[in-house]
């Protein structure tokens, strides 16, 4: 079946601009996961959804980041006011469940993000 | 000190050789990934185990939960294992990951 997909792919933007990021899901699962990997840097956590629960936002590193989910399915990661700073690669994964770790995660392609 | 340390961060190898990655960790967590990124960026789930080990083709991993250790094998590597692996965990009760630096493997024939 299909798997997570992201787009677009790449995004070149000027800094100050805000930028809009689409994970669509593995159709049926119910937690979302967003990271991000910066360059020569290691991935880190962002944002989840679990179902209809509240989505747990610890890892966003500005108010200038947020995410939804609606329907259940797709999602949508915000950045406000571009820095430079945020050039990365923005993962989206996905899992059956959430399921206190013990769940596969499914790994979206990624957006490449770059801010001018 | 990160959560969760890697090592080696680098490694090359011969084709054939056997090839061992170390991951430790220092939060309380329920089952430990392993994770592989190929160089076009793709990441792909190898491994998910919370006590003993796990084998999966020429890939093994096994992991001490008393220890907060935990090693991934690769027996007679191949440069298509040319890859990052990446250890990553959960912390109790929940299921954002917390990932290792990763280590780069590069495997010549």
């Amino acid at each position: 079946g299909a798997g997570v997909s992201q787009s677009p792919s790449n995004k070149v933007t000027e800094k100050g601009k805000d930028v809009e990021l689409r994970c669509d899901p593995i159709s049926g699962h119910t937690a979302l996961y967003w990271y991000r990997q910066s360059l020569g840097q290691g991935l880190e956590f962002l944002i989840y959804f679990q179902g209809n629960s509240a989505p747990d936002k610890s890892g966003l590193p500005s108010d200038r980041f947020s995410a939804e989910r609606t329907g259940g399915s797709v999602s949508t990661l915000t950045i406000q006011r571009t820095q430079q700073e945020d050039s990365a690669v923005y993962l989206c994964a996905s899992s059956r469940l959430a399921g206190g770790g013990w769940e596969t995660q499914y790994f979206g392609p990624g957006t490449r993000l770059l801010v001018l | 000190k990160n959560e969760v340390e890697q090592s080696p961060q680098n490694l090359t190898a011969q084709e054939g050789e056997f090839i061992t990655i170390n991951c430790s960790y220092s939060v309380g967590i329920s089952a430990l990934h392993w994770l592989q990124q190929h160089p076009g960026g793709g990441i792909v789930s190898l491994f998910m185990l919370s006590s003993g080990k796990k084998k999966h083709g020429r890939l093994i991993a096994t992991i001490n939960i008393q220890e907060k250790h935990s090693s991934l094998h690769i027996t007679a590597s191949h440069p298509r294992d040319s890859a990052v692996y990446i250890c990553a965990v959960p912390p109790y009760n929940t299921d954002k990951l917390i990932f290792g630096t990763g280590t780069r493997l590069q495997v010549f024939p």
